[in-house]
């Protein structure tokens, strides 16, 4: 997807070890979300901004946290890992909030094992 | 309850059918999008809807507002179609995700 990488690819941690997922967007986006996707179910929306210097909690935060220092990266961090973060996580960056003209684009995907 | 149901979960064609990917929804939204997910791989945007029909190549997507309901359509399947389709509204500049329909075109 053109405009929205994701680092890293790939991670295993062992519990209770920390990291950071960065996503960064080029398409001068103000909104950002990251998901992750468990098997049999949809995305699951984590933490979200609306821009530079703000963000939100969404269905699943716990254990997670977030921060939007600069308008094109959205950095999702995970202080103490548990098995059951153990996913696969998106992020998306949104061209308006909502509207006819809303389009999304997704990064590659962060495939996360927590061991 | 999931806000956005799709059917079917999975479907297995063989190359060269039409294929229908349904999409219900329970809630007001100002767009829905179909998203495609190879194995492994990332979620592409195919379509963004607001009403009526759109279309490129084989794939075409029509959306009913009154229904709650849109469809993805495939004709001429092909087994580089195989993929997850992911159906999603936005309502409030939310995004909800139906669980996806795993699709696997046999040559």
């Amino acid at each position: 997807n053109a405009g929205v990488t994701q680092t890293p690819k790939f991670r295993v941690l062992k519990t209770g070890q920390s990291m950071t997922l960065l996503c960064a967007q080029d398409m001068n986006h103000e909104y950002m979300y990251w998901y992750r996707q468990d098997p049999g179910m949809g995305l699951r929306l984590i933490h979200y901004s609306v821009g530079e210097g703000t963000t939100a909690k969404g269905e699943v935060p716990d254990g997670y946290n977030v921060s939007r220092l600069k308008k094109q990266n959205f950095l999702l961090g995970l202080e103490s890992a548990a098995p059951s973060q153990t996913s696969v996580y998106f992020c998306a960056s949104v061209t308006n909030r909502e509207g006819a003209d809303t389009e999304a684009f997704f990064g590659q995907g962060t495939r996360l094992t927590v061991v | 309850k999931n806000e956005v149901e799709q059917s079917p979960q999975n479907l297995t064609a063989q190359e060269g059918e039409f294929i229908t990917i349904n999409c219900s929804y329970s809630v007001g939204i100002s767009a829905l999008h179909w998203l495609q997910q190879h194995p492994g791989g990332g979620i592409v945007s195919l379509f963004m809807l607001s009403s009526g029909k759109k279309k490129h190549g084989r794939l075409i997507a029509t959306i009913n507002i009154q229904e709650k309901h849109s469809s993805l359509h495939i004709t001429a399947s092909h087994p580089r179609d195989s993929a997850v389709y992911i159906c999603a509204v936005n309502r409030e500049g939310q995004f909800y995700f139906g669980t996806g329909t795993s699709l696997t075109v046999i040559p």
